[in-house]
């Protein structure tokens, strides 16, 4: 079964260095998706994209976030100048359509540790 | 925006017994309902999902149904196993899907 794969799986940082994680979607997905989990919390929404631009995005999602997608397979999360705030588990989840609510498909995560 | 609340936190039943996950959400415009299970060191999975054009839709061992008026959607594993212990989240999101809110989680231990 395809399936969406995220690398590093775990990704040590200094505070105030920029950090740039990977996913690669399913395929022949359209809609592409972050999701933050901090440590025993909930999954929280930061940003959708689509079409090669950012269709929606949370409040946490803010101007140290960038996503993009460089190339035909690959959708990053750039985290400009990285607080300790920002230590939590990164997933990327992708859909094949967005109408009528397709599922999301969720890889395994990247765990981002700032020290 | 979408506020998702999910009950309990953690739920422990014995095998064979069954388990009832509930959540309700604000947003009288969503209109789709996912489950979710984690388990460690994964990502969520997709377990089951309803659209707020059906109450009840069942798959095998899980259940879920959902309350439009009263906005609670709930989970339902039947006869549970060992391996059906995990983190379980509900969600909720509207048309475009795009902003999909999700529980604060239910861990679920199934004893042998």
């Amino acid at each position: 079964e395809p399936e969406v794969t995220q690398t590093p799986s775990h990704q040590v940082t200094q505070m105030g260095q920029e950090v740039i994680l990977r996913c690669v979607p399913i395929s022949n997905h359209l809609y592409f998706y972050w999701y933050r989990q901090i440590l025993g919390q909930k999954v929280e929404f930061l940003v959708s994209f689509y079409n090669n631009e950012i269709s929606e995005k949370s409040e946490i999602f803010d101007d140290q976030f960038s996503v993009e997608r460089p190339d035909g397979s690959n959708f990053t999360l750039k985290i400009r100048s990285t607080k300790l705030e920002d230590s939590a588990m990164y997933f990327c989840a992708s859909s094949f359509e967005t109408g009528f609510n397709q599922p999301q498909h969720f890889g395994d995560g990247t765990r981002l540790s700032i020290l | 925006g979408e506020n998702v609340e999910q009950h309990p936190s953690t739920l422990s039943v014995q095998e064979g017994d069954s388990a009832v996950i509930k959540c309700t959400y604000s947003d009288s415009a969503s209109n789709y309902f996912p489950w979710y299970k984690q388990e460690l060191g994964k990502g969520p999975q997709l377990i089951i999902d309803i659209r707020s054009n059906v109450g009840e839709k069942k798959d095998q061992r899980i259940a879920v149904t959902l309350n439009k008026t009263a906005k609670h959607f709930s989970l339902h594993i039947t006869e549970t196993q060992p391996e059906d212990s995990a983190v379980y989240f509900c969600a909720a999101s509207t048309y475009n899907n795009n902003d999909m809110r999700f529980g604060a989680g239910t861990r679920l231990t199934v004893k042998p």
